[in-house]
């Protein structure tokens, strides 16, 4: 059975930092792209980030961009979210999310691309800021 | 970047209601459109992915269809399970957005 399972958040001021663990199981994780995603009341759920299986590539949501740091450690099973320079409007419940990445065709200029979807997720991680 | 909207932003209804969410792309995504739920408290859960094909376990009473820029959720009998909010994304290409969601109460 996949688990997912987020730890790390807390309540921090605002400008600080916190750095946010999803540690996995019951699948083969250098197979999948990672994601986090958030929810809050004001917004509903916004897409974060997202890692490649290799980490090599990674993507982000400009609110989050030059703040958000992603990385993952394919030896343990685990993807990581740097957060940094937090303000009161990240305040939500944070989730680390499995990405199913298929192969489709094609592009006008016939190559072919991946398609995306989250198929499993945790349960969440709260984060406050607030001062 | 492309942006999704999802309309209406909420719905009153009755068990046994047959109920249709919008989503819409502001520009083609061709299918590659997917559908969440979320209950309060719950983490969400994957409904349909590029635009008709049901998740595993997912009741059939769940449909997806559209292309390109618009897209339709059906729920053709509502039961009590399903009053939940519901959530499109994007799957073609990153930044990949949520729609603002749109709430299923009772009515």
């Amino acid at each position: 059975q996949e688990q997912l399972l987020e730890s790390g958040g807390g309540l921090v001021k605002p400008g600080g930092s916190l750095r946010l663990s999803c540690s996995t199981s019951g699948f083969t994780f250098t197979n999948y792209f990672m994601t986090w995603v958030r929810l809050t009341p004001g917004k509903g759920l916004e897409w974060l980030s997202s890692i490649s299986s290799s980490g090599n590539n990674k993507y982000f949501a400009d609110s989050v961009k030059g703040r958000f740091s992603i990385s993952r450690d394919n030896a343990h099973n685990s993807v990581f979210l740097q957060m940094n320079s937090l303000r009161a409007e990240d305040t939500a419940v944070y989730f680390c999310a499995r990405d199913r990445h298929v192969r489709a065709c094609c592009t006008p200029g016939g190559a072919s691309f991946y398609f995306y979807y989250i198929d499993v997720w945790g349960s969440g991680t709260t984060v406050t800021v607030s001062s | 970047d492309i942006q999704m909207t999802q309309s209406p932003s909420s719905l009153s209804a009755s068990v046994g209601d047959r109920v249709t969410i919008t989503c819409r792309a502001s520009e083609s995504i061709r299918s590659y459109l997917n559908w969440y739920q979320q209950r309060p408290g719950k983490a969400p859960k994957l409904l349909i992915y590029a635009a008709s094909n049901l998740e595993s376990g997912v009741p059939s009473r769940f449909s997806g269809s559209g292309s390109g820029t618009e897209f339709t959720l059906t729920i053709s009998s509502l039961q009590p399970d399903d009053f939940a909010t519901y959530y499109c994304q994007q799957g073609y290409s990153s930044p990949r957005p949520f729609g603002q969601g749109t709430t299923l109460y009772i009515k």
